[in-house]
This record gives C-alpha cells, structure tokens and sequence, in this order.
C-alpha cells in the first residue's frame, strides 16, 4: 500500500491552523498513525487509528479520515511544532509509511 | 521507564554483514509485535519488518527480503535484526519499535562504505 502525504513541505506562522494530507493508494479503514519527528530524534506518536491522541500528545493535534483520504490537523501552531510528520498504514501487515511533511516555522 | 535501546551498528564495508539488537527495559517485549525501521541520512523513515510475539509471523518490506533476517528472543527481552550483503544504500539509523503504543528505541546508525 503507498502512503502519499501532501505537501512535502509547508511554512506557517505561530497560531496557524495547518493541516497536512496523507492520501492512500487502496482503502485501509482508519488503520493510519500519525508520527511526529524532530532532527536528531526518534519518531514520536502522536495519533493512533486515525483520530485518538497519544497520551501526553497536546490536545492542538487532531486527526480524521477513513478509506483513503486522512488528515492531520494542528489547530493552533506553536515553535515546538516544528518538525516533520509523517503518516503510516497499519492495514496491511506489510506496514508503509507515507513519505513525510517538513513543517517550517515562519 | 518503559525504553527500547538498539546496539550493533557502526562501519562496515560493502558486502559485510551485522547483528543488530534491541532490548526492552520497563515492560514485557514478549507482549508486543516488533518492528525495524530505517531511516537513511536526510530521507523518511523506511518500515523494514515486523515479528509477532511468538514469532509465529514475520514480514517483510519488498525490498527487504532476502539479506534481512529478524529475530527475537524473549527470554532477553530482546529483538534482532541481521543484515548480510551490506550495500551503501543501508546507510541508515534503524530504530526498533512497537508501533503500537508508540515505544521506539534511539537508534543505532550503519555507516557502509569501503
């Protein structure tokens, strides 16, 4: 299954609400995460089967979607956001991760 | 603390092989499927395979099979991974995870070059 996000990159400015795409090449239920990562660090999850937050994750961070199309939503930007997010399918067994958005802080 | 801590990686020339290992402290690794994932320098992050808790189920990415080979021993808390035929494209940080329940290791970098 081929995840495709989009954009791969977006700029934004503190207090933005932005909202990245991740779009799948069959349908795959809502069996999609959303991850979190920073340079130099190891992904962090943030959403789990399309629409429940992680513990600990800021309540700012939302996720929908079902079938092939999902979102990532975070309502209020904030600089510690920035980082780039990528989406994975758990559907298959054969797992994929989508190719990643970079998040820039204007 | 629940924390995966990866070991094993370091330089090796093309063609060489490598064990990596992951080891779980603070919970019960036998209870999760684990997966490896790489990432090489500057790119997204690449799903390698996964093993269930009994290792009755092993997957593997496409264009893993073959040269990649994952293994756990539950009785030490620990997962594996050995990569033979090493190519400059494994040039990665591979990181083991759970996925579920979002517990991912720091890392281990493979650095393939002669």
């Amino acid at each position: 299954i081929q995840m495709t996000q989009s954009p791969s990159s977006l700029s934004a400015s503190v207090g933005d609400r932005v909202t990245i795409t991740c779009r799948a090449s069959q349908s795959i239920g809502t069996s999609l995460n959303w991850y979190q990562q920073t340079p130099g660090r190891a992904p962090r999850l943030l959403i789990y089967t399309t629409s429940n937050l992680q513990t600990g994750v800021p309540s700012r961070f939302s996720g929908s979607g079902s079938g092939t199309d999902f979102t990532l939503t975070i309502s209020s930007l904030q600089l510690e956001d920035l980082a780039t997010y990528y989406c994975q399918q758990t559907y298959s067994s054969i797992r994929s991760f989508g190719q990643g958005t970079k998040l820039e802080i204007k | 603390e629940v924390q995966l801590v990866e070991s094993g990686g370091g330089p090796v020339k093309p063609g060489g092989s490598l064990r990596l290992s992951c080891e779980a402290s603070g919970f019960t690794l036998s209870s999760y499927t684990m997966n490896w994932v790489r990432q090489a320098p500057g790119k997204g992050l690449e799903w390698i395979s996964s093993i269930s808790s009994t290792s009755s189920y092993i997957y593997y990415a496409d264009s893993m099979k073959g040269r990649f080979t994952i293994s756990r021993d539950n009785a030490k808390n620990s997962l594996y991974l050995q990569i033979n035929s090493l190519r400059a494209e494994d040039t990665a940080v591979y990181y083991c995870a759970t996925l579920v329940g979002g517990v991912w290791g720091q890392g281990t970098l493979v650095t393939v070059s002669s």
